[in-house]
């Protein structure tokens, strides 16, 4: 979506290793901040969220880190296994609606 | 709960035909919203809701006209089909703005009507 951007576009790794995904947006007044993952076929579920009177946030494997200075937020997945493989959203909000990113696609090799 | 239910699943429209794709909810939800899915594109906000009787324009509007009669349903009607419409379309819903102006609750989807014009 507009004035949102994600990195990378595509993201490959070996089972357990770690990855990152970050999320650029520009709306100042934003204070929520999701993560969306969409599986091959399927819709787009949340996976985890963080509101900015926070710096981080975390499930089990699933980390979320805000910077609302520099204005982005990124996505930290521990131990990849293969499950986690699918195309994972960022979706800021603009005003009263969410833009979401173009999506990564994670691929976890075994 | 169903949660969030859309219908048809398929559908194949010529050129130049109208339809309406069905969005239900029935969480009390008073945000609604449809977005297109499009390879390498994201999801992309055609049309939204705030609550009944209230709609707005998302990033790609043109071509969709949307209603909001009761809080359960938001119809998207495609008014004159073109082939580059053809894509997935997913609508969603939420809690309304709780204690701020700017959007902050999760969206649940439904599971996505499959859309091919000819």
């Amino acid at each position: 979506g507009e004035n949102v951007e994600q990195h990378p576009s595509t993201l490959s790794v070996q089972e357990g290793d770690s990855a990152v995904i970050k999320c650029t947006y520009s709306d100042s007044a934003s204070n929520y901040f999701p993560w969306y993952k969409q599986e091959l076929g399927k819709r787009p579920q949340l996976i985890i969220d963080i509101r900015s009177n926070v710096g981080e946030k975390k499930d089990q494997r699933i980390a979320v880190t805000l910077n609302k200075t520099a204005k982005h937020f990124s996505l930290h997945i521990t131990e990849t296994q293969p499950e986690d493989s699918a195309v994972y959203f960022c979706a800021p909000p603009r005003g009263t609606a969410l833009i979401f990113g173009k999506g990564t696609t994670l691929s976890v090799s075994s | 709960n169903a949660g969030v239910t859309q219908t048809p699943k398929f559908q194949v429209l010529k050129t130049g035909q109208s339809m309406t794709l069905q969005c239900a909810q029935d969480m009390n939800h008073e945000y609604m919203s449809w977005y297109r899915q499009d390879p390498g594109m994201g999801l992309r906000l055609i049309h939204y809701s705030v609550g009944a009787g209230i709609t707005d324009q998302g990033e790609v509007p043109n071509g969709y006209n949307v209603s909001r009669s009761t809080t359960e349903d938001f119809p998207l009607r495609l008014l004159s089909a073109a082939p580059s419409q053809t894509s997935v379309y997913f609508c969603a819903s939420s809690y309304s703005n709780r204690g701020g102006s700017s959007y902050n609750s999760p969206l649940h989807f439904g599971n996505g009507t499959r859309l091919t014009v000819t």
